[in-house]
């Protein structure tokens, strides 16, 4: 069946402008997941939806970051004034929500490059 | 102490060779643990997961799990150059919802 799915593939903006990033989760997955991963770097949580409750907002870096999931399907995640730190490779992942099934199944990403 | 730790040298196997990979994880509250693989310039792609203790295969992946030590492994027998990627272990914490990242290690298999 169809993966997740993530769009753009590749974004390149200027420092000070606002972008956003779509991520589809595999049909039936209540639970997704956003990350990033810059050169060097780990994968680093950035927030969390599960079904209709509040999202996890734990890991966004500034307010300038914010996602939204409507319908509780598709999720877009939200940089304003973007910097040149937040370059990096936006990862979604989706997950079926169950208890005891954890599993997380990324996107191919959304490679962002500020100028 | 990092959350999740994982031997940073890149390590290289022989073709058919046994690749193995550790991972130790610091909070004893962890409950899940997978590895991934990611090639270069891809996203990455679970290939294991594991919830107890002891060895879990499945094909030429052996995931071996010991929560008393707190450390999770990863085997990859008759390595073949396709796996020639880095792999990340990635730890669940108990009501927590994200998955925690070693930074992962490369793994190259010479023909």
């Amino acid at each position: 069946g169809a993966g997740v799915s993530q769009s753009p593939s590749n974004k390149v903006t200027e420092k000070g402008k606002d972008v956003e990033l779509r991520c589809d989760p595999i049909s039936g997955h209540t639970a997704l997941y956003w990350y990033r991963q810059s050169l060097g770097q780990g994968l680093e949580f950035l927030i969390y939806f599960q079904g209709n409750s509040a999202p996890d907002k734990s890991g966004l870096p500034s307010d300038r970051f914010s996602a939204e999931r409507t319908g509780g399907s598709v999720s877009t995640l939200t940089i304003q004034r973007t910097q040149q730190e937040d370059s990096a490779v936006y990862l979604c992942a989706s997950s079926t929500g169950r208890t005891l099934s954890y599993e997380q199944y990324f996107g191919p990403g959304t490679r962002l490059t500020v100028t | 102490q990092k959350e999740v730790e994982q031997n940073s040298g890149p390590l290289s196997v022989p073709e058919g060779a046994i690749a193995s990979l550790n991972c130790t994880y610091s909070d004893r509250g962890s409950q899940s643990f997978f590895w991934y693989r990611q090639y270069s310039g891809k996203s990455p792609e679970l290939i294991m997961s594991i919830y107890s203790n002891g060895d879990k295969e499945d094909g030429r992946f052996t995931a071996q799990l010991n929560k008393a030590s707190q450390y999770v492994s990863l085997l990859i027998r008759d390595s073949q150059p396709s796996d020639s990627a880095t792999y990340l272990c990635a730890v669940k914490r108990y009501g927590n919802n994200r998955l925690a990242f070693g930074k992962g290690n490369q793994v190259v298999v010479i023909p």
